[in-house]
């Protein structure tokens, strides 16, 4: 079946600092990929997303490139923010939205 | 406009009861999709509905059902509850089945002791 691998955290950045955080896929076909966020007593956001290889999401300064050959969608920003701080998820789904498979989330911490 | 709201917040339960949570999707949209997310496990998809009708089931044992309301509306039902059910329980709704972003809400904080 269909699975999400994604970096323990959490992850402590300083302010200004690049951050990556990998997320690797095993799956039929070709998925939809996403990256959802969940900051502190909310439910998730969508981030971002890529429907077919190649295929770059971007949203609010967060990139992540959706690699076929190595099955990764690695999400990266280049300077982080403390109200960044906050639960990343990858997930991936064949039919659009619908039964989203998710990773079990990194959480980022920003200090100033 | 409202996004997706869950009720209750907090639920306690003690083990063999059963838990019921509820859901309202946003307004114009017809699909709702349940996900437990227990710790260390991640979020785990359990069912979705579109259009009054069950569309696909998530791994999980037949005590775990719910049903969707012509107004779109959600009950996520857990009989015989057990300890490992204890997690939190989100809601999400979409516009159109499988092509529209889903929303998700903040959730139902369920606890079996």
């Amino acid at each position: 079946g269909d699975s999400v691998t994604q970096m323990e955290g959490p992850v402590t950045l300083s302010e200004e600092a690049f951050l990556t955080i990998n997320c690797t896929y095993t799956a039929t076909g070709y998925p939809s990929l996403f990256w959802y966020v969940q900051y502190p007593g909310e439910g998730l956001q969508l981030l971002l997303k890529a429907t077919k290889a190649d295929d770059k999401g971007s949203n609010k300064g967060f990139e992540a490139t959706y690699r076929k050959e190595t099955t990764s969608f690695h999400l990266e920003k280049g300077s982080v923010q403390v109200s960044d701080s906050a639960v990343y998820f990858c997930a991936l789904s064949h039919s659009g939205y619908s039964t989203l498979t998710f990773g079990k989330g990194t959480m980022l911490l920003v200090s100033p | 406009e409202a996004g997706v709201t869950q009720s209750p917040t907090h639920l306690i339960k003690t083990r063999g009861q059963q838990a019921t949570l509820r859901c309202s999707p946003i307004s114009g949209h017809t699909s709702v999709y349940w996900y437990q997310q227990a710790l260390g496990l991640g979020l785990q998809f359990l069912l979705w509905y579109d259009e009054g009708e069950e569309r696909n089931r998530g791994n999980f044992p037949p005590r775990f059902s719910g049903r969707q309301f012509p107004n779109y509306s959600s009950e996520l039902n857990v009989n015989a509850l057990e300890l490992e059910d204890s997690a939190l329980y989100l809601c999400a709704s979409s516009s159109r089945t499988g092509n529209a972003e889903a929303f998700f809400g903040q959730g139902t904080r369920l606890t079996v002791v």
